[in-house]
Parts: C-alpha cells; sequence; structure tokens
C-alpha cells in the first residue's frame, strides 16, 4: 500500500496566522483527499485535491480559508488560513489504495492560541 | 445523505472480554465498508475491509466483521480483547456512485488489564 509522509506532525499557531501541511506520497496517485478531526469527533472531508485541477471543496469548507495546491501526482499542500482557535484539529492527508481503501498520513496536530 | 452511525461511543472492557462495536450505515446501493483503528498517538490504520463475497471478514489481531445487508450493518467483534487494543475504532462506509468516505463518528475502547 502507499506510503504518505505528511509534515508538519504538530505545530502551535498564533492566531491571526496561516501554516501550510505538506502531504508526499511514494507513488502517483489521481486523487488525494484532505480530512479534519475535531477534538473528540470524526473525521470530516475537507476538500478533493486532483492534479491539475482546482480542489473540490465540501460543504462548509471554501477555497479562501483551506487553498490546496496540487502540483503533481505525488504531492499536495493544504494551507489552513486566518487561523483562529477553532482551527485546533487534527488534519490528515488520505490516498485511495485499490483493494485496501484508503491510506492515511500521521497527520498534523494544530493548536491555534 | 449518506450516514454511518456508531452507537458505542465509549466502551470499557476487561482483558479477556469480547466485544462487538456496532455499525450501521445509510446507503441503498452497493457498499465497501471499513473499519479503522486508531491507537494512541499514531495515525489511522485500516483493521479490516469488505468489498464483496463473505459477509464475515477477517482482519488483522483476531478481529472480524459481519456485513449484514438487511441490516445495514457492519459490527466488529473480537472474541477476546487484550489491553494493546485500546484504541478509537472508526467504521467507514463508500458507496458505488459516490467517491469519499463517511466515516462515523469512533468507537473508544479502553481495555484494563
Amino acid at each position: 500500500s502507499a506510503v504518505i509522509s505528511q509534515k508538519p506532525s504538530r505545530d502551535i499557531c498564533q492566531r491571526g496566522t496561516s501554516l501550510t501541511i505538506q502531504c508526499q506520497v511514494d507513488s502517483q496517485v489521481t486523487m488525494m483527499f484532505w480530512y479534519r478531526q475535531q477534538p473528540g469527533q470524526s473525521l470530516t472531508l475537507i476538500a478533493t485535491a486532483n492534479q491539475g485541477s482546482e480542489a473540490t471543496y465540501e460543504s462548509g469548507f471554501v477555497i479562501d480559508k483551506f487553498p490546496i495546491s496540487r502540483p503533481n501526482l505525488t504531492f499536495s499542500t493544504l494551507t489552513v488560513s486566518n487561523m483562529s482557535p477553532e482551527d485546533s484539529s487534527i488534519y490528515l492527508c488520505s490516498v485511495e489504495d485499490l483493494g485496501d481503501g484508503y491510506t492515511f498520513g500521521s497527520g498534523t496536530r494544530l493548536t491555534v492560541v | 445523505a449518506q450516514s454511518v452511525s456508531q452507537h458505542n461511543h465509549h466502551v470499557i472492557l476487561s482483558e479477556a472480554a469480547s466485544l462487538e462495536l456496532g455499525c450501521n450505515y445509510s446507503y441503498g446501493g452497493t457498499v465497501n465498508l471499513f473499519w479503522y483503528v486508531q491507537y494512541p498517538g499514531q495515525h489511522l490504520q485500516l483493521l479490516l475491509k469488505y468489498f464483496s463475497g463473505d459477509p464475515l471478514v477477517k482482519g488483522i489481531k483476531g478481529f472480524e466483521a459481519e456485513f449484514i445487508k438487511s441490516k445495514f450493518s457492519f459490527n466488529l467483534r473480537k472474541p477476546s480483547v487484550q489491553w494493546s487494543d485500546t484504541a478509537e475504532y472508526f467504521c467507514a462506509v463508500k458507496g458505488d456512485n459516490f467517491n469519499k468516505f463517511y466515516f462515523g463518528s469512533g468507537t473508544k475502547l479502553n481495555v484494563k488489564p
């Protein structure tokens, strides 16, 4: 199955700033997914990132707040912009492993103070 | 809209007790079903999956799950839990006409030695 490297693993940020999270996959994948896992809650899909096109955002998530880049088939970034304490969460990237469901990165634990 | 329900939010068991975690989904079409586990401080890992065929699926570490189509259920079971099974367990579903996962809210399992 695919191996995903995600960084940073954690960060503490000041409100009003932005953080960019990187996700690197060891194989080429068509779609990459970005999830948020808020404290005590399940995973919520933020957006789907396809190479060469704009990301598709789920209801409640907008590009201005969570811009995504997908420059090639093995890499993507998610930026959390103009952060507030409500953005404190774990952010995960994921790819579909054909036949194995989805593989997840180790996550980025973000704390906004 | 599709949804996944995990009715047990927090389960506490003693070692050697039997485990059953409930998972129900709301989608009438063909589904792929998954159970993921998240050990403390670690990332999500696939425990087992169902795509088709035998509705009783065996996964890693002695876990199994049974797909009951008539009940829209995919309950996770283990005959005898160990302290090392302490983790959070997530049920997820992917349908044949939607290209993303829906996750349940998760069940925290605490196994007392």
